[in-house]
Parts: structure tokens; C-alpha cells; sequence
């Protein structure tokens, strides 16, 4: 596809269940990021691949929270035993990665947690 | 973490105006940063990049300037329109980070008819 592609759009599942999160991102796009955000708030950081390299989990919340990338394309979130304070839209962003250059992102997947 | 959840400052303009937001980043090694838009319900959506060997760029009716000495970004619109209400954010990054983008916490754009 043209840009990240982001599934499910919307995803509601009860406290304690566990969720994946799917990512596609741009072909040849290297680095891939993942962010949180709630209501009305900014981006917060949980993890970013950059080509073979170990990845930065340096924002993952808990060891709740996991994400693997398979073949350097599609990437994975996975959050187990949800809580409801995981309720929130969860983005996706890929670039090119070995340079400066602009992120672009997914339209997210908005996860509530009942 | 970085860029952890807080309530967005808000900026509020009258339209037509010229509204600048502003954002103060964390490392004097970065050499590139961005502008993104983000609208409601929407992924955010890049605007304008500026790297490190320049202090000013523009683009259609915005404009980016960049003070290395006090680590200051800022994006100046220019005649304000209903359609620029957004949440702004900037992001810096750097060859050193392997050009991982840290994103400032953002600023809500509103703009009054």
C-alpha cells in the first residue's frame, strides 16, 4: 500500500485478555516506531526498530508490553493481560530510517479496555 | 519515558491571524527536526522539516525557524484558517539516536471564526 496501514481500527476487549496490534508499513521503510496516545494527549514513546538492530524498548510501559518486527516489514504490539489504563489509540510510524528524514504514520488502532 | 502523556497547552487565534507555536527541544545534537499536524481522529501528518545547517524555512503559508543557541523550534502560520485547528507536535532526531524521532509534547491549535 501507499502509506501505514494500521488493523484493527478499533478494537474493544475485557480487563485481563490479551491483544496484537498489526502495523504494515511502507515497503523499503527500515526504522518503524510504535506510540501511545490518550485522550486529548501527546505521543508517548514505547518502541522503534531500526533496520537489524536491537530495538529501543526504552518506552515500553511493562513487561506487559511487547513488539516484534518479522522480516524487517510487519511489526506486531502485544499487550498482555490488558488493563483498562491501556485504554488509548496506539500509532504506528515507519521512515526511512538510515537518515533524517520525516516519519509517517498509520491512522492507529484506538483500544479500550472494559 | 519520553513524551509522556500531559494535558496539551492550548493556543487560541483568531482567524486570519498569524499563529506561532513553539516548542523547546532536548538535545543540542540534533540536526533535523519536524513539524507534524495531527487532526482529530487522525494519525499525525508531517508539515515541515528543517535541518541543522539552516535557521529558517518556508512552506506554503508556514513557516519554520530554528535557534540552535537556546535549542528553540518554532512554526509561525500564516492567516490562520478553521481548517489549521490541530494539535501541533515537533520532533527532533539525530545520526547519534540512529535517527529515532523524539516528539515534543504538542500544542492545541484553535482557531475562532
Amino acid at each position: 500500500g501507499a502509506g501505514v496501514s494500521q488493523s484493527p481500527s478499533n478494537k474493544v476487549t475485557e480487563k485481563g485478555k490479551d491483544v496484537e496490534l498489526r502495523c504494515d508499513p511502507i515497503s523499503g521503510h527500515t526504522a518503524l516506531y510504535w506510540y501511545r496516545q490518550s485522550l486529548g494527549q501527546g505521543l508517548e514513546f514505547l518502541i522503534y526498530f531500526q533496520g537489524n538492530s536491537a530495538p529501543d524498548k526504552s518506552g515500553l510501559p511493562s513487561d506487559r508490553f511487547s513488539a516484534e518486527r518479522t522480516g524487517g516489514s510487519v511489526s506486531t504490539l502485544t499487550i498482555q493481560r490488558t488493563q483498562q489504563e491501556d485504554s488509548a489509540v496506539y500509532l504506528c510510524a515507519s521512515s526511512l530510517g538510515f537518515l533524517n528524514t520525516e516519519a509517517f504514520f498509520g491512522q492507529g488502532t484506538r483500544l479500550t479496555v472494559v | 519515558g519520553e513524551s509522556v502523556g500531559l494535558h496539551l497547552p492550548t493556543l487560541s487565534v483568531q482567524e486570519g491571524d498569524n499563529s506561532i507555536i513553539n516548542c523547546a527541544y532536548s538535545n543540542s545534537a540534533s540536526d533535523y527536526f519536524i513539524w507534524y499536524k495531527q487532526e482529530s481522529g487522525k494519525g499525525p501528518q508531517f508539515i515541515i522539516d528543517i535541518r541543522s545547517n539552516m535557521d529558517k524555512r518556508q512552506g506554503q503559508r508556514v513557516t519554520v525557524l530554528l535557534n540552535k543557541t537556546v535549542k528553540h523550534l518554532s512554526l509561525q502560520i500564516a492567516a490562520t484558517q478553521p481548517g489549521d485547528s490541530a494539535v501541533y507536535f515537533c520532533a527532533e532526531s539525530n545520526m547519534d539516536s540512529s535517527y529515532k524521532l523524539i516528539f515534543g509534547s504538542g500544542t492545541r491549535l484553535l482557531v475562532r471564526p
